[in-house]
This record gives structure tokens, C-alpha cells and sequence, in this order.
């Protein structure tokens, strides 16, 4: 199975930040990345997928990239409503796995 | 628009069996592969089984081969994960999701989620 490892696990910023998350996998994922945004309560949605292409109606403010087992996402200037958890998973091989989470806090 | 509603959560004993259904609408369901992700309370996300547009290829999460099966109906738009034997460990939020092709393995959409607990 292909782990995957996010960094930092939780992190405290305030609005308009720069903040990046890394995850990085096990083995080589060939870019099939994908990148969610989970608030309390809710169901995640895909922000990232293919490591850097956005996911239509994301804000551009979200990016992501990397290849091969290093892999980053970064906000470029946070809004309020952008704190929350955020998961990488790997779509290259079954079975599919997601990182542990980054919880983004206010600071 | 893409909607995903699942339905059949509810308290069952160990030992015991449930079936999830997850009603899609919005989209042409039978283009598209389909999954179940869980999450435990307080738990990050736990990817569990797939099934591919037709219905032909399944996989699953070791942790629950054996045990679940997933299906889908596309006569109804409907997915299915019917589980057997079920632990305390599979107390969790199951989400029904469309993978953003017809086998890419990234999901574009979510359901609500539906709770299944397990407890005696």
C-alpha cells in the first residue's frame, strides 16, 4: 500500500497568510494527486487533482504541485473561510489512500 | 446539478448486516465509477471500495474485503454497499462519491454522508 504522509499536521495562520501543506508518498505517484478541503461536519471537496490542475469554481488562490513523491499545496492569501482540514490522496494505485490531514487553524 | 444522497445509516449490533444505498441524480450515472469513503468520528478519511462505470471491476479497502460488497443499479441510479459482519471498528460517516471520470480514482463530488454505528 502506498502511505501517505502530510506535514505539518496542524498549523495556525492568520487571514491573508501564505500557507503551504506538503504530503508525500511512498512510492512514485506519476502526479495522480489530488488535493480536499474538509470543514466540520461536511463532506470534503477536490480543490487539486493531477497534483496541479484546478478544480472548477476553486478559487485561484489555490495551487498545487510537485511530482513523482512530493507533493504541495499551497493558499497564497487565506480567507476566513478557507480554515479547515485538508487531505492529499493518491490515485495511482489500489488500494487508494489519503494522508492523515492538516488542520488549518486561525491564529 | 450533481446530487448524492445516501440512506440506510443507522445502529446495528456486531455481527450484524446493513446496506447503504446512495440515490445520484444530476448526471449520467452510468458514465461514471463510484466509491465509498468512510470516516470514523473525529477520524481522518478512509477510502473503502470502487466500482466501475458498468459494474464490471471492484475493489476494496483490505480492512473490509470480504465483509462489504459494492454494486450499483443503473436502471435506478442507485450505488449499494451492503456489509456483513460488521465490527465496532466500522462505526463511521460513509460517503457515497463520483470518481471525476469513468476510472480516474480522484472524486469530484460528495454525498451528505450517513452514519453507521456500530454498538451493542
Amino acid at each position: 500500500d502506498i502511505q501517505m504522509t502530510q506535514s505539518p499536521s496542524s498549523v495556525s495562520a492568520s487571514v491573508g497568510d501564505r500557507v503551504t501543506i506538503t504530503c508525500r508518498a511512498s512510492q512514485g505517484l506519476a502526479g495522480w494527486l489530488a488535493w480536499y478541503q474538509q470543514k466540520p461536519g461536511k463532506a470534503p471537496k477536490l480543490l487539486i487533482y493531477a497534483a496541479s490542475s484546478l478544480q472548477s469554481g476553486v478559487p485561484s488562490r489555490f495551487s498545487g504541485s510537485g511530482s513523482g513523491t512530493d507533493f504541495t499545496l499551497t493558499i497564497s492569501s487565506l480567507q476566513p473561510e478557507d480554515f479547515a482540514t485538508y487531505y492529499c490522496q493518491q490515485a495511482n494505485s489500489f488500494p487508494i489512500t489519503f494522508g492523515q490531514g492538516t488542520r488549518l487553524e486561525i491564529k | 446539478q450533481v446530487q448524492l444522497v445516501e440512506s440506510g445509516g443507522g445502529v446495528v449490533q456486531p455481527g450484524r448486516s446493513l446496506r447503504l444505498s446512495c440515490a445520484a441524480s444530476g448526471f449520467t450515472f452510468r458514465n461514471y465509477a463510484m466509491h465509498w469513503v468512510r470516516q470514523a468520528p473525529g477520524k481522518g478519511l478512509e477510502w473503502v471500495a470502487i466500482i466501475s462505470y458498468d459494474g464490471t471491476n471492484k475493489f476494496y479497502a483490505d480492512s473490509v474485503k470480504g465483509r462489504f460488497t459494492i454494486s450499483r443499479d443503473s436502471s435506478k441510479n442507485t450505488l449499494y454497499l451492503q456489509m456483513n459482519s460488521l465490527r465496532a471498528e466500522d462505526t463511521a460517516v460513509y460517503y457515497c462519491a463520483r470518481d471525476r471520470g469513468s476510472w480516474v480514482l480522484d472524486i469530484d463530488y460528495w454525498g451528505q454522508g450517513s452514519l453507521v454505528t456500530v454498538s451493542s
